[in-house]
């Protein structure tokens, strides 16, 4: 069975502080991919990475950082320099190989950044 | 500009009343999916379709049905078989896209269904 566990349910941090949404997965696939999404009060899921197994390389997008380690089924989310626009609920979600047309959607975490 | 709109945003309904929600996308996307979202909870699977014609069932269709009759539309019918019907409900499709990386959902803007 596939799980997403995003342990977080809220988090509070001061504007320009560093913040890690962690996000841990369970798949028995070898082939899989991760998301991140993010949904802001509006309530529309926005993009942001999409990663597959075979590619460990953490990604950086401006303040956004991506950290996946297979070895941990971890792969957590970094925003550097939070500002109050990052105010939202974050989803991680994995999906199976091409075959698969399930995604499995983390509960989410609720970040709220204060001025 | 392409994507994808789900309407009405809001939707009331009295209990024992079969409601419509509709999902409009112009991605050419083949595969749709709809979603439920409880308040402070992940997004689940009711139902997807993969083309035209064909759909399969999520992890919590009862209560609901879907037809996909075009590929551009993928309705959702809250029928008054579904205990608890008040939620938020988002409609995606998938696609390639290079930017992505890969296949990727995208989501339309939701609609909140309120049952009174």
């Amino acid at each position: 069975a596939q799980k997403v566990t995003q342990a977080q349910t809220e988090i509070s941090v001061v504007e320009k502080e560093d913040v890690t949404l962690d996000c841990v997965y369970e798949t028995r696939d070898t082939t899989y991919y991760l998301f991140w999404y993010k949904q802001p009060p509006s309530g529309e899921l926005v993009f942001l990475i999409r990663r597959n197994s075979f590619d460990e390389q953490n990604e950086i997008s401006g303040r956004y950082s991506w950290n996946f380690q297979k070895s941990t089924s971890s792969f957590n989310f970094t925003i550097t320099a939070s500002q109050v626009v990052d105010s939202a609920v974050y989803f991680c979600a994995l999906r199976r190989d091409n075959y698969g047309q399930n995604f499995v959607f983390g509960p989410g975490t609720r970040l709220s950044v204060l001025p | 500009d392409g994507g994808i709109t789900q309407s009405p945003k809001y939707l009331f309904r009295k209990e024992g009343q079969n409601v419509t929600l509709s999902c409009e996308q112009n991605l050419n996307h083949d595969a749709m999916y709809w979603y439920r979202q409880d308040p402070g909870q992940g997004l689940r699977l009711i139902y997807y379709s993969q083309i035209v014609n064909d759909f399969q069932k999520g992890d919590i269709a009862e209560g609901y049905s879907v037809s996909r009759e075009k590929k551009e539309s993928f309705p959702l019918t809250v029928t008054s078989a579904q205990k608890n019907p008040t939620a938020f409900y988002l409609c995606a499709s998938m696609g390639w896209t290079s930017q992505r990386g890969g296949d990727t959902q995208y989501f339309g803007p939701g609609t909140r269904l309120t049952v009174l």
